[in-house]
């Protein structure tokens, strides 16, 4: 059965930076495509960026909103997926996902306030 | 981006009565292999996503045959034969055909 476990999230300050992990069982992600959505809170789903698999180098891509605050990277070793939030804003605010459309983790929560 | 307007926004169903969703997007989901990039999603309360069907009309695994989705190039439903109480939640489609990815807004299916 395949799990993705997401993490990382937490309240932080307008201007901070967030580190989120989704850990992977069930499935080696460097075959996979992984995307990562977020929810805001009482809204819809939003989709944040994407990774390719391994054998597309790990090619990245991002939502307009996020391009040059946020990163996407992996951990093969650990069978993770990472989403690295720089100059967070208030709109940053959602439950984010890990997902490969056809599975998706529980989520964190991100918090951003003063 | 491709635009997705989901309608009804909100849709209250008699049990064993059926439902449907209607997807439309602001362009083409067909590619240059053939294929329709189109996805249902249903979240239920307080869950993540789970994901219904995919390509158009494929039932993901467990999915109850009684979720049909059908349509397109730019114009694609979803269908519940019979409602149950457990199909309560909110259904987004997705394209999956361009970057940046984009969902419809949504429609909250609540049993009357």
């Amino acid at each position: 059965e395949v799990q993705l476990v997401e993490s990382g999230g937490g309240l932080v300050q307008p201007g901070g930076s967030l580190r989120l992990s989704c850990a992977a069982s069930g499935l080696t992600l460097s075959d996979h495509y992984m995307d990562w959505v977020r929810q805001a809170p009482g809204k819809g789903l939003e989709w944040v960026g994407r990774s390719r698999d391994k054998a597309n180098s790990y090619t990245t891509d991002y939502a307009a909103s996020v391009k040059g605050r946020f990163t996407i990277s992996r951990d093969d070793s650990k069978n993770s997926l990472y989403l690295q939030m720089n100059s967070l804003k208030t709109e940053d605010t959602a439950v984010y996902y890990c997902t490969r459309r056809t599975s998706w983790g529980q989520g964190t929560l991100v918090t951003v306030s003063s | 981006d491709i635009v997705m307007t989901q309608t009804p926004l909100s849709l209250s169903v008699t049990p064993g009565q059926p439902a449907s969703i209607s997807c439309k997007s602001s362009q083409s989901l067909l590619n240059s292999a053939g294929k329709t990039f189109l996805y249902w999603f249903l979240q239920r309360p307080g869950q993540p996503p789970q994901l219904l069907i995919y390509e158009v009309s494929n039932r993901f695994s467990g999915v109850p045959d009684r979720f049909s989705g059908s349509g397109s190039e730019t114009d694609f439903t979803l269908k519940i034969s019979r409602v149950e109480a457990e199909d309560v939640g909110v259904y987004y489609c997705l394209q999956g055909v361009q970057i940046p990815l984009t969902f419809g807004g949504g429609t909250n299916v609540e049993i009357k």
